[in-house]
């Protein structure tokens, strides 16, 4: 099974810059996933990791550290429509993804 | 091109009634899930299915089945609901195999058990 942590609420200013950690323990791991969720609507897939290192996409970026069991979602030049729910998944061997809780980001003017 | 749909959009429920949650979708994805999302737990599967006519468990299975006898649709069942499966329903579709398939995800069904 997976064990996977992040912060449940971030609040941050328009214009600066974010940084939401995922930590995670699993018995298979084959990759992590980032989504973003507003209120009241589905998840969409932000990004993908499954080597070590940084991808980045646009305003979003995502490290991944397997031997450490650690994740990061880097959102920069935050405007205000970034304010949602921001789920770290952990994917295991069979396909499966197990989610955090989430973690609330507030953008404020 | 609708992607995944889901019925009802929301709706509420009598204890011990059953109830069938839809899931459809047209992009010929082989992988199908249902989650339950529920505050502070986050989304937690239900039930999966890696191509039609096939089924798994997923971490919170009981009181709910499910079925898969085309591509395109996987509905859930509540053979006879109870209060603590009151929780927001999301269905999900990935391409089978590959390593970067993500799930895409269906706008999800609110249900009141009550």
């Amino acid at each position: 099974g997976q064990n996977i942590d992040q912060p449940t609420e971030m609040t941050a200013t328009e214009g600066a810059i974010v940084q939401i950690n995922c930590t995670y323990q699993t018995s298979g791991f084959n990759g992590l996933f980032w989504y973003q969720q507003h209120a009241g609507e589905a998840p969409t897939f932000l990004s993908y990791n499954v080597l070590d290192g940084l991808e980045e996409k646009g305003r979003f970026s995502s490290f991944l550290s397997r031997s450490k069991g650690y994740s990061y979602l880097l959102l920069k030049e935050l405007q205000m429509k970034d304010s949602a729910s921001y789920l770290c998944a952990v994917r295991d061997r069979d396909y499966k993804l197990s989610f955090g809780a989430g973690t609330t980001v507030t953008v404020r003017a | 091109i609708a992607g995944i749909t889901q019925a009802p959009t929301s709706q509420i429920l009598a204890a011990g009634r059953r109830m069938t949650l839809r899931c459809t979708q047209d992009m010929r994805h082989n992988a199908m899930y249902w989650y339950r999302q529920d505050l502070g737990l986050g989304l937690r599967l239900i039930h999966y299915s890696n191509t039609a006519g096939t089924t798994g468990k997923g971490e919170v299975p009981d009181g709910y089945s499910v079925s898969r006898a085309n591509t395109d649709d996987f509905p859930l069942t509540l053979a006879s609901a109870v209060p603590s499966q009151t929780s927001v329903y999301f269905c999900a579709s990935s391409p089978a195999g590959g390593s970067y398939n993500e799930q895409f995800f269906g706008p999800g069904t609110r249900l009141t058990v009550l």
